[in-house]
């Protein structure tokens, strides 16, 4: 089975900070990971996807992860906090790369971004 | 190109009433998954459905919930008789034909039962 744990419910940082989300994630297979962003009252955008290529993924708005697989992380990074970066986070794990089984989800880190 | 579309966006019925969910994927996507999110959690996987098929339903309650994506027409996701514990946000999720492809997600349908 699969599982995905999202340190910290809720992060805050200045703008400007680096932010900082962690993603550990459990798999007997070797996994397919990804993080999404979730606007209030909208649905989820892809971020950036690990499918077993790079370690270091880039996304967009900025953000990147690297796939640890010694830690079994896939943390979220982005140099420089924008006020427009807050928003609900989500990192998933997957057993394909996504297209073909359902997504397990973490519970979600709130960014909270302070002027 | 549309991306994922929901309706209606905001479902309200009483306890009882039956729920429908309709979800249209993106031109091309013949996978659709559906997921609910709990206020303060995460979202759950609930079915993956192709064409006519349903893939894998291991996440969908074992009564009053189903699914269909029939050959022509949106999927539909059904909930019969709704209790307020099936107050949630329900979003719908699709991808093309080939396994590594990413879900791309719907607005959602956020269903209040009174």
């Amino acid at each position: 089975a699969q599982s995905v744990t999202q340190l910290g419910s809720h992060v805050s940082v200045s703008e400007g900070a680096l932010v900082l989300l962690r993603c550990n994630y459990s798999s007997s297979v070797p996994p397919y990971l990804f993080w999404y962003v979730q606007y209030p009252n909208q649905g989820l955008q892809l971020l950036l996807k690990y499918t077993s290529a790079a370690t270091l993924v880039k996304g967009i708005n900025g953000f990147e992860a690297e796939f640890k697989k010694s830690e079994t992380s896939f943390h979220l990074t982005k140099p420089s906090a924008h006020m427009s970066d807050a928003a609900e986070y989500f990192c998933a794990v997957s057993r394909s790369g996504g297209g073909a089984d359902g997504l397990t989800f973490g519970k979600g880190t709130h960014l909270i971004i302070q002027p | 190109n549309a991306g994922v579309m929901q309706n209606p966006r905001h479902l309200v019925r009483r306890r009882g009433q039956e729920a429908r969910l309709r979800c249209s994927p993106m031109k091309g996507h013949s996978h659709v998954y559906w997921y609910r999110q709990l206020p303060e959690e995460g979202l759950k996987f609930m079915v993956y459905l192709q064409k006519e098929n349903i893939i894998d339903e291991s996440g969908m309650p074992k009564e009053r919930f189903s699914a269909e994506f029939p050959k022509e027409g949106p999927s539909i996701l059904r909930i019969q008789q709704v209790v307020r514990g099936d107050s949630a946000a329900y979003f719908c999720a699709s991808s093309p034909l080939t396994v590594t492809d990413t879900q791309y997600f719907g607005p959602g349908t956020r269903l209040t039962v009174l």
